[in-house]
């Protein structure tokens, strides 16, 4: 189909490791947004991205955790030394414009162990 | 501290009544509220949203209800539907929904039993 795509769709690494997740997200679509969800919580806005840049990353909770969109399109979320409290489900959305209906990806689970 | 709360982490209802799934807030300064619906192992998808100088907004089976005063929304499905057992999740935003950049609540599981 046509929608928002992340992979891994599970990626399980040990504490201190590095890890990427990747989005595709939908054709033209502009904005790009990074929510996490927590087990038994809603998801959390980490970022989000206006063609290559990002637009406002506060939600980032320290500097382990960075994102890129080089070409506008395909994002990637990096999170250095991975600690326990990292692990939940990185849900990517993209939307035609910044404002305007959300689409998201199944997103990526990951477990550090 | 949590800004957007639904208290009711589930809820049943029998196919063909009215489901009630309620929110309250504590930021003064959301204008804008959404409901998004999630099945398991998907993303969520958008369902319906509000803005602050409305009370009520409608969308065929689903009706969202804004009190501001009481810093509380609510969303009606009527009438239920097996289809609609899903985690519905009340987001807010302070930009007037000129962001996507939104604070959720934690959800509420509606089972809806045939």
């Amino acid at each position: 189909g046509a929608g928002v795509s992340q992979t891994p769709s599970n990626k399980v690494t040990e504490k201190g490791k590095y890890v990427e997740l990747r989005c595709d997200p939908i054709s033209g679509h502009t904005a790009l947004y990074w929510y996490r969800q927590s087990l038994g919580q809603g998801p959390e806005f980490l970022i989000y991205f206006q063609g290559t840049g990002a637009a406002d990353d506060s939600g980032l909770p320290n500097d382990r955790f960075f994102a890129v969109r080089p070409e506008g399109s395909v994002s990637t979320l990096k999170i250095q030394r991975t600690e326990r409290g990292d692990s939940a489900v990185y849900l990517c959305a993209s939307s035609p414009k910044v404002t305007g209906e959300l689409f998201f990806g199944e997103g990526s689970r990951l477990t550090v162990l | 501290d949590q800004q957007v709360k639904q208290n009711s982490p589930s809820l049943s209802v029998q196919e063909g009544r009215i489901s009630i799934l309620n929110c309250d807030y504590t930021n003064s300064m959301f204008d804008y509220f959404l409901w998004y619906k999630k099945y398991p192992a998907e993303g969520p998808t958008f369902l319906i949203s509000i803005s602050s100088i409305k009370d009520k907004n409608e969308d065929g089976r689903f009706t969202v209800f804004l009190n501001k005063s009481a810093k509380h929304l609510s969303l009606h499905i009527v009438p239920s539907q097996p289809g609609d057992s899903a985690v519905y999740f009340c987001a807010a935003s302070g930009d007037g929904g000129a962001t996507n950049k939104l604070i959720f609540g934690t959800g509420t599981l509606l089972a809806v039993q045939p």
